[in-house]
């Protein structure tokens, strides 16, 4: 059974970076039939994606939050991580990790998640 | 504003079906698979329903999806308590080159 767990501080400054970790086991992040995604979701709103990594490192954004995200894979740790630059209120959410099943070599679903950690941007 | 639109709400009697519904558009639903996710309040989603219709393993019969041009419904049968929970839908949109989500529907089991 595929299990993510997120680990980061709870707690950011205003115009600092956040930075989280995903930690999976069961599973390895170098295996070629997934991605690897974060998912956010501010207090009482729905979910919004990030974006994902592929073991080879080839990445894939959320055009609104580009500029600011950062998503890299270590395969010897079975991690992958996330910046997020220049943090504002806005940026405070639950963040989860998850895995994305490919269907036919596209991304298709999330289908195995982190149990979610609570980042609050605060001065 | 979500690129995908749900109702906030919806509710039923156990064992009433019950039909939530996800709007979108042709750069979106019109053109990719959708999936639902069932939220247990204060948890992580879950995976219900990929691929338009297909249910993981372990998830009951008594969930069922369904597409139709632009348009997606997640239908619950043999509603039950346990049930009641936050859906949400989600699809690749072709314009954004991002995965969106719609905002997600409360069901509540009266």
């Amino acid at each position: 059974q595929v299990q993510l767990q997120e680990s980061g501080p709870g707690l950011v400054k205003p115009s600092e970076t956040l930075s989280l970790t995903c930690t999976v086991s069961g599973g390895s992040v170098s295996r070629g039939s997934y991605y690897w995604s974060w998912i956010r979701q501010p207090p009482g709103k729905g979910l919004e994606w990030i974006g994902y990594i592929y073991y080879s490192g080839s990445t894939n954004y959320n055009p609104s939050l580009k500029s600011r995200v950062t998503i890299s894979v270590d395969t010897s740790k079975n991690q992958f991580s996330l910046i997020v630059s220049s943090v504002t209120a806005a940026d405070t959410a639950v963040y989860y990790c998850a895995r994305v099943t490919m269907t036919a070599w596209y991304p298709d679903y999330f289908d195995y998640w982190g149990q979610g950690t609570l980042v609050t941007v605060s001065s | 504003q979500s690129v995908l639109t749900q109702p906030p709400s919806a509710s039923g009697t156990p064992g009433q079906r019950v039909t939530i519904s996800c709007s979108g558009s042709s750069s979106n639903i019109g053109s990719n698979t959708v999936n639902w996710y069932q939220q247990l309040p204060g948890t992580a989603p879950k995976l219900l329903i990929y691929s338009n219709n297909q249910r993981p393993s372990g998830v009951p019969d008594r969930f069922s999806g369904s597409k139709s041009g632009s348009s997606a419904s997640l239908a619950i049968s043999g509603l039950q308590s346990e049930d009641e929970a936050d859906y949400s839908c989600a699809t690749f949109d072709d314009t954004l080159n991002a995965w969106v989500f719609g905002g997600g529907t409360k069901l509540t089991v009266l």
